[in-house]
């Protein structure tokens, strides 16, 4: 079955980076692009973007361009999202989904990256 | 900002039938883009509830439904068990300039 295992949480600083992954089974892994929805405290869920690591493509969200970037390891059959220059406001789970057609078919278990000084 | 708006809570006694609206507008929803649902409990990932509207993954109980019309879509819980009591988020694709391609709603918290 179609399994997507993220790393674990993260604390960090304020300026500080951040590089979290997303490891999946059980598909083609370069069949299907990645993408990343962030869900803050109490908050909805907001799409950040995607990668294709099959079709060497990324699409970054505009309100994400500029602090974050998303990278594959097709032979490891893992997707990464780096958060630079991290805010406080950064604080929150991010997950890994992967989407076929235009629904989120199966979701990593989420990442919690908190930033406090 | 969520663009698709949900009602922030709904509440219903065991065997009882709710529904969870979700407005769009005519760059998502309106311009004919499929309505999905997840669900999400406390802690936990958001499942696929329901895509293309109406059509439910396998393991989803028939007691869920999902309907479109116009710019708006509705998920319905018929016979509520205290199970169902969690966060249900809508979805769609946008074509709005400006704005992210996929769109999720504000998120309906189920209460049994």
């Amino acid at each position: 079955q179609v399994q997507l295992v993220q790393s674990g949480a993260e604390v960090k600083k304020p300026g500080a980076s951040v590089k979290i992954s997303c490891e999946t089974s059980g598909y083609v892994f370069t069949d299907y692009a990645i993408h990343w929805v962030r869900q803050a405290p109490g908050q909805s869920l907001e799409w950040m973007g995607w990668i294709n690591v099959g079709i060497s493509k990324t699409e970054y969200s505009h309100n994400f361009q500029g602090g974050v970037t998303f990278t594959g390891d097709a032979s490891a059959n893992t997707a990464y999202m780096e958060l630079t220059s991290l805010r406080a406001e950064d604080s929150a789970i991010y997950y890994c989904a992967r989407v076929t057609g235009l629904h989120f078919d199966s979701w990593g278990q989420g990442t919690l990256i908190t930033v406090s000084s | 900002q969520s663009v698709l708006t949900q009602p922030p809570s709904v509440s219903g006694a065991p065997g009882q039938r709710v529904t969870i609206s979700c407005a769009g507008s005519r760059s998502n929803i309106g311009a004919g883009y499929p309505v999905n649902w997840y669900q999400q409990f406390p802690g936990a990932a958001p499942k696929l509830l329901m895509f293309t509207n109406s059509i439910r993954p396998s393991g989803v109980p028939d007691r869920f439904s999902g309907s479109k019309s116009g710019a708006s879509a509705s998920l319905d819980i018929s016979g509520l068990q205290a199970e169902d009591e969690a966060v249900y988020y809508c979805q769609s694709y946008d074509s709005g300039l400006g704005g992210s391609p996929f769109v999720f709603g504000t998120g309906t918290k189920v209460t049994v």
